[in-house]
């Protein structure tokens, strides 16, 4: 499959203050991201989504930033809050393809 | 509640049985993926479906093999369990090919 990773695993923030996760990809036919988080137990949840022909969307309290001149997905979080801890998963599909290609997540914990 | 359901929501069964996972998309989607995620590892596309036809395929092995019916909803079979079969099963839908897909809960498969 196609080679979706994240640089940090493991990710602690104290209550308030913003998170960045990140996540490269490799496929530069890649068209469509997706940010998911994933709480214990439950399947992934859509957070956000971005298109190769833009480099920022911005959500409610969330932000993804895309660069593909280095292949290199970013997601801000603000004000960052215990119901944020989770694990989060950018999600890569090609234009020719299907298929969502995941990473292996970041768990953010948030630090009262 | 992301609109998918999925049944059962647990399974146990002994190695070399074989068990059947349900999944209902979204009402109006049109797409079905399989997932599969082991203890602490990312989501690992098994197969995909688009109006009762596969489309695209991961690693699925050839003991695995699963449908979309008329009525859109969609079955994974599993045959030969093994124990490394354990793990999470989750179904996503989508409305179309290559926009978001919205994951269920996910089937908990315990093979013993």
């Amino acid at each position: 499959g196609e080679s979706v990773g994240l640089h940090l695993p493991t990710l602690s923030v104290q209550e308030g203050d913003n998170s960045i996760i990140n996540c490269a990809y490799s496929n530069s036919a890649s068209d469509y991201f997706i940010w998911y988080k994933q709480e214990s137990g439950k399947g992934p949840q859509f957070i956000i989504d971005i298109r190769s022909n833009m480099d920022k969307r911005q959500g409610q309290r969330v932000t993804v930033l895309l660069n593909k001149t280095v292949k290199h997905l970013s997601l801000q979080i603000a004000a960052t809050q215990p119901g944020d801890s989770a694990v989060y998963f950018c999600a890569e599909i090609l234009k020719t393809g299907n298929q969502f290609y995941f990473g292996t997540g970041t768990s953010l914990t948030v630090i009262p | 509640d992301s609109g998918v359901t999925q049944t059962p929501k647990h399974l146990i069964t002994a190695t070399g049985q074989r068990v059947t996972l349900r999944c209902s998309p979204r009402s109006g989607d049109l797409s079905v993926y399989w997932y599969q995620q082991s203890l602490d590892q990312g989501l690992q596309f098994l197969i995909q479906y688009y109006n009762g036809e596969e489309r695209a395929k991961g690693n699925i092995l050839e003991r695995f093999s699963a449908q979309q019916f008329p009525d859109l909803h969609s079955e994974l079979n599993l045959s030969s369990l093994e124990l490394g079969d354990s793990a999470l099963y989750f179904c996503a839908s989508s409305v179309g090919e290559g926009v978001q897909a919205f994951f269920g809960q996910g089937t908990r498969l315990t093979v013993v």
